[in-house]
């Protein structure tokens, strides 16, 4: 079974709103990452989180991580036209505080941003 | 430019014939990756390598090949294509050491007929 699930699967907006997605797991993990897609491409890394962090931030992205749920989220603040892509949450699990072998997806997000 | 490349990136074939997808990375990462993309299926890991000539299974490897012969290839190989296969593939590599981003190649549109 899929080790991230995102919550909502769609999201449509308008320009200069916030956008939130969650994405839960099952299992413990080393990290967190989130991707973007843009329609029929390949997936792009927005932002990385550690197990033993619980916020970063990049730019307009705001990332979570709530271990205890085994649950994280994505703010993007001020959303823009051009955000409009599919985000997806992506677990890394290893031993030794390393991530090697599986990283695992989610089914994403589909995000809107009308303008 | 770093980057992952990916050749063919659009393919129609017909079940049975023999096919490869070439991957390539120009920046030495030890591991790489195969996925497919599937509607409301998301990304699933078909093989994995991290090294030359260490590879190992994913989640969905049946009907697919791999070879790590050189650390910038991986190539996927299907024997026998079969419709089930029609997929969007995607080329992944990244630094082993760590915590690291995966870099992806822009894809491969596969169709079996």
């Amino acid at each position: 079974s899929q080790q991230g699930e995102e919550d909502p699967q769609a999201l449509s907006i308008q320009e200069g709103e916030n956008a939130t997605m969650n994405c839960s797991y099952k299992t413990s993990i080393n990290n967190l990452q989130w991707y973007r897609q843009n329609s029929g491409r390949g997936l792009v890394h927005l932002i990385l989180i550690r197990s033993n962090e619980r916020e970063k931030h990049s730019g307009r992205l705001r990332v979570t991580l709530d271990t205890s749920k085994k649950s994280s989220s994505l703010l993007i603040t001020a959303s823009r036209a051009a955000d409009t892509a599919s985000y997806f949450c992506a677990t890394g699990r290893g031993a030794g505080g390393t991530s090697y072998g599986k990283l695992t997806f989610g089914q994403g997000t589909i995000l809107t941003v009308h303008p | 430019e770093a980057q992952v490349t990916q050749n063919p990136r659009y393919l129609i074939t017909v079940t049975g014939k023999k096919l490869t997808v070439t991957c390539s990375q120009n920046m030495n990462h030890e591991y790489m990756s195969w996925y497919r993309q599937d509607p409301g299926l998301g990304l699933r890991q078909i093989y994995y390598s991290m090294n030359v000539e260490v590879t190992d299974k994913g989640d969905v490897p049946e009907g697919y090949k791999v070879s790590r012969k050189e650390k910038r290839n991986f190539p996927l190989i299907l024997e026998s294509p079969s419709p089930n296969q029609t997929s969007l593939y995607f080329c992944a590599s990244r630094r082993l050491a760590g915590d690291n981003e995966q870099f992806f190649g822009p894809g491969t549109r596969l169709t079996v007929l």
